[in-house]
């Protein structure tokens, strides 16, 4: 039973298109969050969310968008998708005591 | 100055090689420090997690922090070929907010 699950695992679409990327969470974990992976594997946090507060990164453009429907999951909605998207997007998702995050496998996003 | 330095590699040992990872920081109010590793294709995989100054071992992994240096190491003992992946280190402030990641060091172990 996969703790952390993504979907889609790939998704290729053109530029200036809108997409989602859907994140589930069965850990029971109170907060979750979005990460981009470049090329070069460098993992940079997009948002945080729980049920109290969004933090959002403020390098992220605000074509990038959460939404959370329930505290199991948390929704990646991108607009008007530029080549510089393209990249690996996480999903991750951590409880109030710490035992390390989890992390989905990925959603690999390119922008043809 | 990035919060969270760590060299990219790649670094390529022997089989049965002891291998040092290293990672080190400049915002004192980290706490919590982890080390992930990452096949390629695939998602961060918790090795180890850590909270504030020490050691810590886990079979042939032992991790260690010293904050007064804001340092921090992963070492594998008798490295084997599946260890071959990239390791990642993380640190947060406090449970609940998001991870800072190192870049990443590439690790190859060949048989």
């Amino acid at each position: 039973d996969t703790a952390v699950s993504q979907t889609p695992k790939y998704l290729v679409t053109q530029m200036g298109n809108d997409k989602s990327i859907k994140c589930e969470q069965n850990l029971g974990h109170d907060t979750m969050y979005w990460y981009k992976q470049d090329s070069k594997k460098f993992l940079k946090i997009m948002f945080s969310y729980n049920n109290k507060e969004l933090i959002i990164n403020e390098t992220v453009p605000n074509r990038f968008s959460p939404k959370s429907p329930d505290k199991a999951h948390l929704n990646l909605h991108i607009n008007s998708l530029e080549l510089g998207d393209s990249a690996v997007y996480f999903c991750a998702s951590s409880g109030a005591a710490f035992y390390g995050y989890t992390f989905g496998s990925g959603t690999r996003l390119t922008v043809v | 100055q990035k919060e969270v330095e760590q060299d990219p590699g790649p670094l390529s040992v022997p089989e049965g090689a002891i291998v040092s990872l290293n990672c080190t920081y400049s915002n004192s109010a980290f706490q919590y420090f982890m080390w992930y590793r990452q096949y390629s294709r695939k998602g961060p995989e918790l090795l180890m997690y850590t909270y504030s100054s020490g050691n810590k071992e886990d079979g042939r992994f032992t991790a260690q922090v010293d904050k007064s240096s804001k340092y921090i190491s992963l070492f594998i003992r008798d490295s084997q070929p599946s260890d071959s992946a990239t390791y990642l280190c993380a640190m947060t402030p406090r449970a609940g907010t998001a991870l800072i990641f190192g870049k990443g060091t590439t690790l190859s172990v060949s048989s």
